[in-house]
């Protein structure tokens, strides 16, 4: 039961250009949904978030936009730097506090 | 910048065996959890906890797991008789009582079943 999909398990991009990560849901009950990078070995970092209510957040280079009716949501990069390169996870909640749901991961690669 | 801690980092125990893993959440969070993620697999929920209690568990979280906050700062996850299955990357995470659903993870400890 996949309830986040990332659909594209990698993407490459050149430094300095635009990374645009996607994201599908299928539970219309979640409020929150997140955006998380992975270096290997390491934790999940959050990295930017948005409620149901709004459509667009934007923190310095990262902004997640948000289409309810279509159920998807997207993590745009700009400009990209290597130091990106990691894999994101798409996450979606209940509420502030619930559980939160993990898509698979996007492998982004940013080619200096 | 206030963070999640774990300890240990990597632990390695043979089949059958109870294993502690331990975190520090951060101070002023309310909310606490545990997750996994086996080798090339999506990170999992297991369980959460608020107000010394547990809110919520997945399937995976039976009988052979407990967690527990003993004292004011530490938060536990014991796995009590440990299968290969088991093996994976164990992340800790906490929140805030209000916030826009963000969770902050630890570092994680690796367990190795053997």
């Amino acid at each position: 039961d996949q309830q986040v999909k990332q659909n594209s398990p990698s993407l490459s991009v050149q430094e300095g250009r635009i990374s645009i990560l996607n994201c599908d849901y299928t539970n219309s009950m979640f409020d929150y949904f997140l955006w998380y990078k992975k270096y290997p070995a390491e934790g999940p970092t959050f990295l930017i978030s948005i409620s149901s209510i709004k459509d667009k957040n934007e923190d310095g280079r990262f902004t997640v936009f948000l289409n309810k009716s279509a159920k998807h949501l997207s993590l745009h990069i700009v400009p990209s730097q290597p130091g990106d390169s990691a894999v994101y996870f798409c996450a979606a909640s209940g509420t502030s506090y619930d559980k939160v749901i993990f898509g698979p991961g996007t492998s982004l690669s940013v080619i200096p | 910048e206030p963070e999640v801690t774990q300890t240990p980092s990597h632990q390695v125990t043979q089949m059958g065996q109870e294993v502690i893993l331990r975190c520090v959440p951060i101070s002023n969070h309310l909310y606490f959890y545990w997750y996994r993620q086996i080798l090339g697999q999506k990170v999992e929920f297991l369980v959460s906890f608020y107000n010394n209690e547990i809110s919520e568990k997945s399937e995976i979280f039976d009988d052979q797991f407990s967690v527990e906050r003993p004292d004011g700062s530490n938060f536990t996850l014991k796995i009590r008789s440990t299968k290969l299955e088991d093996s994976a990357m164990y992340f800790c995470a906490s929140s805030k009582l209000q916030g826009e659903g963000e969770q902050f993870f630890g570092p994680g400890t690796r367990l190795t079943v053997l």
